[in-house]
């Protein structure tokens, strides 16, 4: 158990459907990410959190897309108008950043998204 | 922008022999990190490297960092039914915290 929640597990909606995701991190870990995998991909970076500030988004990230983490502890992330492309597992991980070197990302278990 | 890529994409090796994906980014990376992620799991990290030519063990796992910053490997030795899993590298640029994943490559055993 990494510590990393995330809730739903799972999501199947239609296409249109706007769908919102939690992820509760390590409590002591102050950097959040979100990440993007298809069936066969390494995780594609989506974006990040240091605290409540979000440092980084994807280019490859559309406007349908929004992520907040408003307290600096839970963050949530918003697909609005979902399309079938957007069908892939949502991981959430955190890390304590406290120097000026990347540290390990620790992984929640992710939301599976079907959009049908 | 960056690319990582993984060789081989996929392994089947019997169980005892030994495996090596080896990791390459497009750019310098400031360091590179390798996760292991179980069927149906999560990645989980392994390992951090950072200085050029860096070397480091854990157990029957080597890890290797290229003179250049380019490159890395993953060895294992004497595979076990317990390292099947998909092995990626994750690669970070000077300045930024952003992770790149490598295309990642797939281990199964033959017991």
């Amino acid at each position: 158990d990494t510590g990393v929640s995330q809730d739903p597990r799972h999501k199947i909606t239609k296409r249109g459907q706007n769908v919102t995701f939690r992820c509760d991190p390590i409590s002591e870990h102050n950097r959040l990410y979100w990440y993007r995998q298809t069936l066969g991909q390494g995780p594609e970076f989506l974006t990040y959190f240091q605290n409540e500030a979000q440092l980084e988004k994807s280019r490859l990230l559309s406007d349908r897309f929004s992520a907040e983490r408003p307290k600096g502890s839970f963050s949530t992330l918003e697909i609005q108008r979902t399309e079938q492309g957007d069908s892939a597992m949502y991981l959430c991980a955190s890390s304590l950043f406290a120097s000026s070197e990347p540290h390990e990302q620790f992984f929640g278990p992710g939301t599976r998204l079907t959009v049908l | 922008g960056q690319q990582v890529m993984q060789i081989p994409q996929y392994q089947h090796v019997q169980e005892g022999e030994d495996f090596t994906t080896y990791c390459n980014s497009s750019t310098t990376l400031s360091n590179i990190q390798w996760y292991k992620q179980r069927p149906g799991g999560h990645p989980v990290f392994l390992i951090q490297l950072v200085k050029s030519g860096e070397v480091k063990k854990q157990k029957r796992l080597t890890f290797q960092f290229g003179e250049a910053k380019k490159n890395s490997s993953l060895h294992i030795t004497a595979t076990q039914t317990t390292d099947v899993g998909t092995y990626f590298c994750a690669g970070t640029n000077f300045g930024n915290e952003k992770l790149t994943f490598g295309t990642g490559t797939r281990l199964t055993i033959i017991p």
